[in-house]
């Protein structure tokens, strides 16, 4: 019962292209995060948000940008895709218990956008 | 560095057999370890946090218990549906963001 959506799930796209990864949740969660997953292979942090107008760069050096204008809104852009970017794209979110809090919320996924490009 | 193994990467079970999964961490200052199942084609599902030595938690055929330096998920009598992969993530103690660093995951497969 995913209450954060991805789209598209699949997509198969040609070097050079831009593109959009969209995520949206309905929880009214503060955090949000991306992740990139390679088969057989850890979560690797490449975005993260606090609340509208936060962003950071994750632990994972990505080419890829993201923006969060509205609470439930993250979305993840490539300018230009290359056969380097295949993989999937977990998008997850996690509630906010306050800025004294020194624990979070456990994150909440997606079911992820698996990239090709060819 | 922070970092998070587990072991085995893959385990074949029958049916009732029961075993446990290792996760072994290091990190400065746990702010809480995190157990996730994942199916293929799927995002992680969140089944435990723990936050303290000694803690443990249950659901189901599954608990989950927590030392200073590794977490161990049990699963008593498995079934088919048991089937997927787990991840084992911690939290990183230098900050609040919420950032976890996850394992590579075991792949459990149960048989009928």
């Amino acid at each position: 019962e995913a209450d954060i959506y991805q789209t598209p799930r699949y997509l198969v796209i040609g070097t050079g292209k831009k593109i959009t990864l969209e995520c949206s949740q309905t929880m009214g969660h503060d955090k949000m995060y991306w992740y990139q997953q390679d088969p057989g292979m850890e979560l690797h942090l490449i975005h993260y948000s606090y609340g509208v107008n936060s962003t950071e760069k994750g632990d994972l050096s990505s080419e890829s940008t993201v923006s969060r204008i509205r609470t439930e809104h993250f979305p993840l852009t490539l300018e230009s895709a290359r056969p380097s970017h295949t993989s999937q794209y977990l998008c997850a979110s996690s509630a906010n218990r306050g800025p004294k809090s020194s624990y979070n919320s456990p994150l909440h996924f997606g079911n992820g956008t698996r990239l090709t490009v060819t | 560095e922070d970092q998070v193994t587990q072991s085995p990467e893959a385990l074949r079970l029958q049916e009732g057999e029961s075993s446990s999964l290792n996760c072994s961490y290091t990190v400065s200052g746990l702010r809480g370890l995190f157990w996730y199942r994942q199916d293929p084609g799927k995002g992680p599902e969140f089944l435990f946090t723990l936050y303290s030595a000694g803690e443990e938690k249950e659901k189901e055929r599954l608990k989950a218990t927590l030392t200073k330096k590794e977490s161990f998920l049990h699963i008593t009598a498995p079934k088919p549906e048991d089937s997927a992969t787990y991840l084992c993530a911690v939290q990183q103690g230098s900050s609040n963001t919420g950032k976890l660093i996850f394992g590579q995951g075991t792949t459990l497969q149960v048989k009928p």
